[in-house]
């Protein structure tokens, strides 16, 4: 059974920094990249951050772009994210969500086929 | 950057059918994929490529995807269906995921 558990949300004053870590566990972590997701209190779904399976491709939405930072260790089976410079507008419930994998051209699925409980992060003075 | 748009709401009786628009420019071209979020928990992918359902998912949701639309399809609606529902692709000129806006399914 795929499991993500994500952790080191909380509260933090704008301008300081906070990581997230994702704990994966149910297949094999080193096979599939892994996104950040992100959802603030009452609004959609918004995509932050992917890494590839051998961090060689990483790529960042614009509103996170220059302050938050993703990595992985695959020997340990985890994902982070490094969230520097906060402000108030990244108040968000983050999740962690497993890539769906390539087609046989190479081409990614581009699609999130599993999905841990999330972790708040809350940005206020 | 590629923007999809999708009605706020959709409100639906029971045990009729409910579909969820996804508009983009040329979205026919990309594969999409849509997501079910009930209240209080993480979201669960319900159709990827467009028209293919995950293993647990009832043959009652159904995709299709042409022109500058994409369209989820819910047929014989239940209470349980009641949720938000997103659509996302995969932005090859970024290299970004991009999601819709999302739609909140009210079952009457």
């Amino acid at each position: 059974e795929v499991q993500l558990v994500e952790s080191g949300g909380g509260l933090v004053q704008p301008g300081r920094s906070l990581r997230l870590s994702c704990a994966a566990s149910g297949f094999t972590f080193d096979d599939y990249a892994m996104h950040w997701v992100r959802q603030a209190p009452g609004k959609g779904l918004e995509w932050v951050s992917g890494i590839s399976w051998n961090s060689g491709s990483i790529g960042y939405a614009d509103s996170v772009k220059g302050r938050f930072t993703i990595s992985r260790d695959n020997a340990k089976n985890s994902l982070y994210l490094q969230m520097n410079s906060l402000r108030a507008e990244d108040t968000a419930l983050y999740y962690c969500a497993k890539d769906g994998g390539y087609y046989g051209s190479g081409s990614p699925r581009g699609y999130f086929d599993y999905w841990g409980q999330g972790t708040l992060v809350t940005v206020s003075s | 950057s590629y923007v999809l748009t999708q009605p706020p709401s959709v409100s639906v009786a029971p045990g009729k059918t409910a579909r969820i628009t996804c508009g983009g420019n040329n979205i026919g071209s990309k594969s999409v994929h849509w997501y079910q979020q009930k209240p209080g928990q993480a979201p669960v992918l319900v159709v990827y490529d467009d028209s293919d359902r995950p293993s647990g998912i009832p043959e009652r949701f159904s995709g299709s995807n042409s022109g500058n639309t994409a369209t989820l399809t819910i047929s014989r609606v239940e209470a349980g269906d009641e949720a938000d529902y997103y659509c996302q692709v995969w932005d090859s000129s970024s290299d970004h995921r991009v999601f819709g806006g999302g739609t909140k399914l009210t079952v009457l």
